[in-house]
């Protein structure tokens, strides 16, 4: 199976600085028939169901403030959001689509600092 | 709106069986693959099952195999999971979740989710 991590365990930004998350893949994640990877990012405020955020490691679900943005190709990504609010205090959550494993990273918490 | 609501979490003795159901609205639900996820009590998400919209494509995670069986009634716009020997480690909160590919034909994500059920597996 894919293994996913994901780096920080946690971490605290101020309101509207830059937060960044790192996310890898045990093995690639790209599909080359249409050089699209298999990768999504997923937002779970707490008591809440996740959310989805990014797709194809890149592409921000509708609805999605444009604040949050995925990078990254292959084995590395990275979830960058670009002024944290107050709202976006959650777990984050990335996952490959690309085997049928479905594996998710095991999170990282941001908070307010 | 587009809607998941899954039903039929409690309280079971280790050995024992469930059967969760997730109501579907809002979509033609025979269009989607569908999933079940489950999160244990302050941990992180684990994939349990996937099944493709007509039922011909079945999944399951290594940790569930030969306990859980995952179906669906397109008829009824409802998804299942029937647990069996349940365990210890089977206590989580069960989401269903829709599986989207975007027409690629390969692997979906997930793009909406219900609220979950609650299992729990105690003596």
């Amino acid at each position: 199976d894919i293994v996913m991590t994901q780096s920080p365990d946690s971490l605290a930004v101020s309101l509207g600085e830059r937060a960044t998350i790192n996310c890898k893949s045990s093995q690639s994640v790209l599909y080359s028939s249409n050089n699209k990877n298999y990768l999504a990012w997923y937002q779970q405020k707490p008591g809440q169901p996740p959310k989805l955020l990014i797709y194809w490691a890149s592409t921000r679900e509708s609805g999605v403030p444009d604040r949050f943005s995925g990078s990254g190709s292959g084995t590395d990504f990275t979830l960058t959001i670009s002024s944290l609010q107050a709202e976006d205090v959650a777990v984050y959550y990335c996952q490959q689509y690309y085997s049928t494993a479905f594996t998710f990273g095991p999170g990282t918490k941001v908070d307010i600092k | 709106e587009v809607q998941l609501v899954e039903s039929g979490g409690g309280l079971v003795q280790p050995g024992g069986s469930l059967r969760l159901s997730c109501a579907a609205s809002g979509f033609t639900f025979s269009s989607y693959s569908m999933n079940w996820v489950r999160q244990a009590p302050g941990k992180g998400l684990e994939w349990v099952s996937y099944i493709s919209s007509s039922s011909s494509t079945i999944y399951y995670a290594d940790s569930v195999k030969g306990r859980f069986t995952i179906s669906r009634d397109n008829a009824k716009n409802s998804l299942y999971l029937q647990m069996n020997s349940l365990r210890d480690e089977d206590t989580a909160v069960y989401y269903c979740a829709r599986g989207e590919d975007l027409g690629t034909t390969v692997l979906p994500f997930f793009d909406i989710w219900g609220q979950g059920t609650m299992v729990t597996v105690s003596s």
